[in-house]
């Protein structure tokens, strides 16, 4: 069955550095991609980026832009987060989804697990 | 970035009523649109794409309808598994942006 297994949850200090990692099994790693979506404590989702799984192009939200990489391992079909600078309106939980093609557009079909990342002093 | 508004913000209703739940996209997004359900502590969970395809698994009673910059999803009739936070997603442009979700409580 298809899966993606995050990371475990991390504390950080302000201004350092968070990477998450993103597990996926059951599919074709290289046919599809991996966004990174995050949610504040009682806030709705947003949107960081993805990474396409076969070529490794990425496209990432600008407010994020500068402060954000996405990486993958097609050796451990794995997917990587790693987010720079941190702030405290970083915390939130990170969400990894698979990057699909739905009738010709994009959704997430499936979904890891989620990493608390804190960011306090 | 396109801007996706939700409304109402929250709803509360009873067991087996039927509740639509509206999205805006601030430009024309033609019919990509996506709806997730969220329950509380879980993670997010693909109901319809491309405004009216139902994902594999989810029950008839959702449908989704809409084109260019309104949209609907509808709930025919309440189940008690459907109370929790919905949002849409356009899928048009990156930045993929969300809606601020509705929350669905029991009235």
């Amino acid at each position: 069955q298809i899966q993606l297994v995050q990371s475990g949850a991390e504390v950080k200090k302000p201004g350092a550095s968070v990477k998450v990692s993103c597990k996926a099994s059951g599919y074709t790693f290289t046919s599809y991609g991996i966004s990174w979506v995050r949610q504040a404590p009682g806030q709705g989702l947003e949107w960081m980026g993805w990474i396409n799984g076969y070529n490794g192009h990425t496209d990432y939200a600008p407010k994020l832009q500068g402060r954000l990489t996405m990486t993958t391992d097609t050796s451990t079909t794995t997917a990587y987060m790693e987010l720079r600078s941190l702030r405290s309106d970083d915390t939130a939980v990170y969400y990894c989804a698979r990057w699909s093609d739905c009738s010709s557009t994009t959704c997430y079909d499936y979904w890891g697990q989620g990493t608390l990342v804190t960011v306090s002093s | 970035d396109i801007q996706m508004t939700q409304s109402p913000s929250s709803l509360s209703a009873s067991v087996g009523d039927g509740i639509t739940i509206t999205c805006r996209a601030s430009q024309s997004i033609t019919r990509y649109l996506n709806w997730y359900q969220q329950k509380p502590g879980k993670v997010p969970k693909l109901l319809i794409y491309a405004t009216s395809s139902l994902q594999s698994g989810v029950p008839s009673r959702f449908s989704g309808s809409g084109s260019g910059t309104d949209f609907t999803l509808t709930i025919s009739s309440l189940q008690p598994e459907d109370f929790a936070t919905y949002y849409c997603q356009q899928s048009y442009s990156t930045p993929l942006t969300f809606g601020g979700g509705t929350k669905v409580e029991i009235k």
